[in-house]
């Protein structure tokens, strides 16, 4: 079974706007770290944002929100004032605790156009 | 601060030619390492990680192997290239107590 399932391929928004991004996850842990990364057309991932299973505040970096829904098992990405250079993919991602040294599970990314 | 350098950027290799890539990271002491592929639109795949000099873990098996003679060197190598081993591969490293992983620019290999 699929541990992250990111089921939005590609996802468009205008300047200035706000977007959610969508990831569900899978796990039987109870300790677990979700992830958002970045990765623009050149191909670097670029680490955006963290959340742990027991933080029980949303994690915030910025513009960067991860709207935290442990019950429903979702770990959405917000981007608020999206601007143009938030256009690349995204790859939602899990650890868990008790797995291999930090290995990450990663969905298939989610395509962002931001268009003016 | 720290940084990761992967090297080459891209590389063209024939099918059967064999193949080295290497990571290697400033800045950290004994930090996990980890090799990724990601082929063309999916996510990134897990191939090897390290916790240390010579300590070598693979999680697919494959024509693939992955050295670590150094604290901060990762090295990515194959006797024979296939056709599919074509992608794009990341290195990327953890602090041992930390979360976040960090990764490298990546290189794009094309097997022919």
């Amino acid at each position: 079974a699929q541990k992250i399932t990111q089921t939005q391929p590609g996802m468009f928004v205008q300047e200035k706007e706000a977007v959610t991004l969508d990831c569900t996850y899978d796990t039987s842990d109870q300790s677990y770290g979700l992830f958002w990364y970045k990765q623009p057309s050149s191909g670097e991932m670029i680490f955006l944002i963290y959340q742990g299973s027991y933080d029980e505040q949303n994690a915030t970096e910025g513009r960067y929100s991860l709207n935290f829904q442990k019950a429903r098992k979702s770990a959405n990405l917000v981007i608020s004032a999206s601007q143009l250079g938030d256009s690349a993919m995204y790859f939602c991602a899990m650890n868990e605790r008790g797995s291999t040294l930090g290995r990450l599970y990663f969905g298939r990314g989610t395509q962002l156009t931001v268009w003016p | 601060s720290q940084t990761i350098h992967q090297w080459p950027a891209t590389l063209v290799q024939p099918v059967g030619s064999p193949l080295s890539l290497e990571c290697t990271v400033e800045g950290t002491s004994n930090p996990n390492l980890y090799w990724y592929r990601q082929a063309a639109g999916r996510g990134l795949q897990l191939l090897f990680y390290s916790v240390g000099i010579g300590q070598i873990s693979s999680e697919v098996p494959q024509n693939l192997s992955a050295s670590r003679p150094q604290d901060r060197q990762f090295i990515l190598s194959s006797k024979k290239l296939l056709l599919s081993d074509s992608g794009f591969y990341l290195c990327a490293w953890r602090r041992t107590s930390g979360n976040e992983q960090f990764f490298g620019p990546g290189t794009r290999l094309t097997v022919l």
